[in-house]
């Protein structure tokens, strides 16, 4: 399957820093990269679907000035949580699209854990 | 509106098989996934129906009812390697956006 890389894996801040989480694509063109956030013992939440060239589509309740997403090349978004509060601790995690012969796979990065002090 | 709906929780003895089952009822439909997912890890894709019957990948597979809305994911010579959620998840409009189910954590007992 395609390759999805997240880093930082791991991220511990202050409140009120900002906080960058980067998403490669490593053997593929992801034209859209999704961004989900997962708190303990929950689903996935899709916060926002992320397109190279334009403007992130984000998710009912989910602050766009808050989670700025920058999709500026074919294999590279970037989500950076503003002014990050201990309520934004959780795991972030990327995915990308992949047309395949089993449709619209999405592969995941293996995410990002925020702790938020 | 979407749903998607699994067990929250369900045990199974090493060596033994089990089903999970995932019932959706979704505005269209263009697919359904099955991902698994390990405790503090991202999910990895296991399988793809987006016709009825039955689709084997060792020792895994997965079922689909398109009538019935009804899908399942049988694991076969149950491993204690395989403790880890299972998450469905729909394609209802053929675009990108999965409708995911809230994951059914299967724990194996020895």
């Amino acid at each position: 399957g395609a390759v999805v890389s997240q880093h930082p894996s791991w991220v511990i801040c202050k409140s009120g820093t900002s906080v960058k989480i980067e998403c490669r694509s490593l053997d593929f063109q992801a034209t859209t990269m999704f961004w989900y956030r997962q708190f303990p013992k929950q689903s996935l939440m899709l916060m926002a679907t992320s397109n190279e060239g334009s403007k992130a589509t984000y998710e009912q309740g989910v602050e766009k000035d808050k989670f700025l997403i920058n999709h500026a090349s074919l294999t590279l978004s970037t989500l950076t949580v503003t002014s990050a509060h201990p309520e934004d601790s959780s795991f972030y995690i990327c995915s990308a699209r992949v047309r395949d012969l089993q449709g619209k796979t999405q592969y995941f990065g293996p995410g990002t854990r925020l702790l938020v002090l | 509106g979407q749903n998607i709906d699994q067990p929250t929780e369900m045990t199974a003895t090493e060596g033994a098989i089990v089903q999970i089952n995932c019932t959706y009822q979704t505005s269209g439909f263009n697919g359904l996934f099955w991902y698994q997912q390990h405790a503090g890890e991202a999910p990895t894709f296991l399988s793809y129906n987006v016709l009825d019957g039955l689709e084997e990948k060792g020792r895994f597979s997965s079922f689909l009812s398109r009538s019935k809305g009804y899908s399942y994911l049988l694991l076969k010579e149950l491993q204690m390697k395989d403790s880890a959620s299972y998450l469905c998840a729909v394609n209802p409009t053929g675009e990108y956006q999965l409708i995911w189910g809230a994951g059914t954590k299967l724990i194996i007992k020895p």
